[in-house]
């Protein structure tokens, strides 16, 4: 089955400095990875996912990058703010089928005021 | 539109003792899924059900039995807790497996 691992498990950052989080897997045959953010004590959030068709997707401060011969993808946080502290989860899918996605373990980032 | 609602928010248990947790969606999403979440370990898979009518056991299926009553509601059963049960659950749904996922708030649950 597939294998998510996620680094580092925990990052800390001044405000306004950048922030990349970094998730690999093992299955060639995925195509999908949604990023989730959750806030202390809240549920998982979708933020930004990217297909295997696509190198690198942006939305305002944060983007999201592809590797598919290395098997990687990051997230990439821009000048961040105190409201970005939270745990965020990387996961790995394939279409089709019943193919669960599968999870990294998280990286809890502590933006410093 | 509320998403996903879980009930209850909130439960302590006895050992031995059973209870349903409760899942619906509005979006009309064909999957649900119960996840369990504890310290260091992300989300883990209890069990799925990838459309209405199947159900599918995930990572960590020991213990707990699931219902997908209709395409609306997906419920989690334990019929007799353990403390090694004691964590926070998730429903979540999605339109399919490479669709992005909305939870549900979670229901902290407390086996002593």
């Amino acid at each position: 089955g597939e294998n998510v691992e996620q680094h580092p498990s925990t990052l800390s950052v001044q405000e306004g400095d950048s922030a990349v989080i970094k998730c690999t897997y093992s299955d060639s045959a995925s195509n999908y990875f949604p990023w989730y953010k959750q806030e202390l004590g809240k549920r998982p959030q979708l933020i930004i996912d990217i297909r295997s068709n696509v190198g690198e997707k942006k939305d305002q401060r944060i983007a999201v990058t592809l590797n598919k011969t290395a098997k990687h993808f990051s997230l990439h946080i821009t000048e961040t703010q105190p409201e970005d502290s939270a745990v965020y989860f990387c996961a790995a899918s394939q279409a089709g089928g019943s193919y669960i996605p599968t999870f990294g373990r998280g990286t809890s980032l502590i933006v410093h005021p | 539109n509320a998403g996903v609602t879980q009930t209850p928010k909130f439960q302590v248990l006895k050992t031995g003792q059973s209870m349903t947790l409760q899942c619906a969606q509005d979006m009309n999403h064909n999957s649900m899924y119960w996840y369990r979440q504890d310290p260091g370990m992300g989300l883990r898979l209890i069990y799925y059900s990838a459309s209405e009518g199947t159900t599918d056991k995930g990572e960590v299926p020991n213990g707990y039995n699931v219902s997908r009553l209709n395409k609306r509601e997906f419920s989690l059963r334990l019929e007799s807790a353990a403390p090694s049960q004691t964590s926070v659950y998730f429903c979540a749904s999605s339109e399919a497996a490479d669709s992005g996922y909305t939870f549900g708030s979670g229901t902290r649950l407390t086996v002593v």
